[in-house]
């Protein structure tokens, strides 16, 4: 079965920081990558996602993540955050069968 | 378009109790997957419904049960409630089921006294 781990859950930054944030999954085969966020008071969203081809995908609000198969990570990276990135952020893995995978979950706050 | 709606919202109940949730997905969205939430364990699949079969189920003991509907609607059932089925209950909604994307509904918020 797929598992997903993600580090320091809890992440405080003043605005124009850069923001990374590490996920790790444990699973043998071909896996499709996801990275939800929700923003307080709202429903979880899509902010991008890996299938195959450039590692380097970008998604919305100018979020991306790189693949690295090697270490079995998919990070999620922004050059300037702002204060609207205020969020929780959760990695996802889909190894081929029907259910995602999330990790725990980063709770961002960004000091403006 | 719609997007996906859940109900009830909040839900009170006490131990021993039965609670059955709601789920409504996007219109043309045959795949409902559902998830529990909770500060310490993050989210956690609970199971996936495609065209009323149930594909997929997750590590969740026989109390969760749940049912898909002609309509693609959704309902989850949990019995014999325990203090620690206090959680945020997602469903989400896509067109054929992971790997697609999921849309996900504002959730049930269910408090077990």
């Amino acid at each position: 079965a797929q598992s997903v781990s993600q580090h320091n859950h809890h992440v405080i930054l003043s605005e124009a920081a850069s923001l990374e944030l590490g996920c790790n999954y444990s699973y043998g085969g071909t896996v499709n990558l996801f990275w939800y966020v929700q923003y307080p008071g709202q429903h979880l969203q899509l902010l991008l996602k890996y299938f195959s081809g450039d590692p380097l995908v970008k998604g919305i609000k100018g979020f991306e993540a790189e693949f690295i198969k090697s270490k079995f990570s998919f990070n999620l990276r922004k050059p300037s955050v702002q204060w609207s990135d205020t969020a929780e952020y959760f990695c996802a893995v889909n190894g081929g069968n029907n259910r995602l995978a999330f990790g725990k979950g980063n709770q961002v706050v960004v000091i403006p | 378009k719609a997007g996906v709606t859940q109900t009830p919202r909040y839900l009170i109940k006490t131990r021993g109790q039965q609670v059955t949730l709601s789920c409504s997905p996007i219109s043309g969205h045959r795949s409902v997957s559902w998830y529990q939430q909770t500060p310490g364990q993050g989210l956690q699949f609970l199971f996936e419904y495609f065209s009323e079969t149930q594909r997929n189920k997750g590590n969740f003991p026989g109390r969760f049960s749940g049912r898909q509907f002609s309509n693609s609607r959704s309902e989850m059932n949990v019995s014999t409630l325990e203090l620690g089925d206090s959680a945020l209950y997602l469903c989400a909604s896509s067109l054929t089921g992971p790997p697609d994307t999921q849309y996900f509904g504002p959730g049930t918020r269910l408090t077990v006294l």
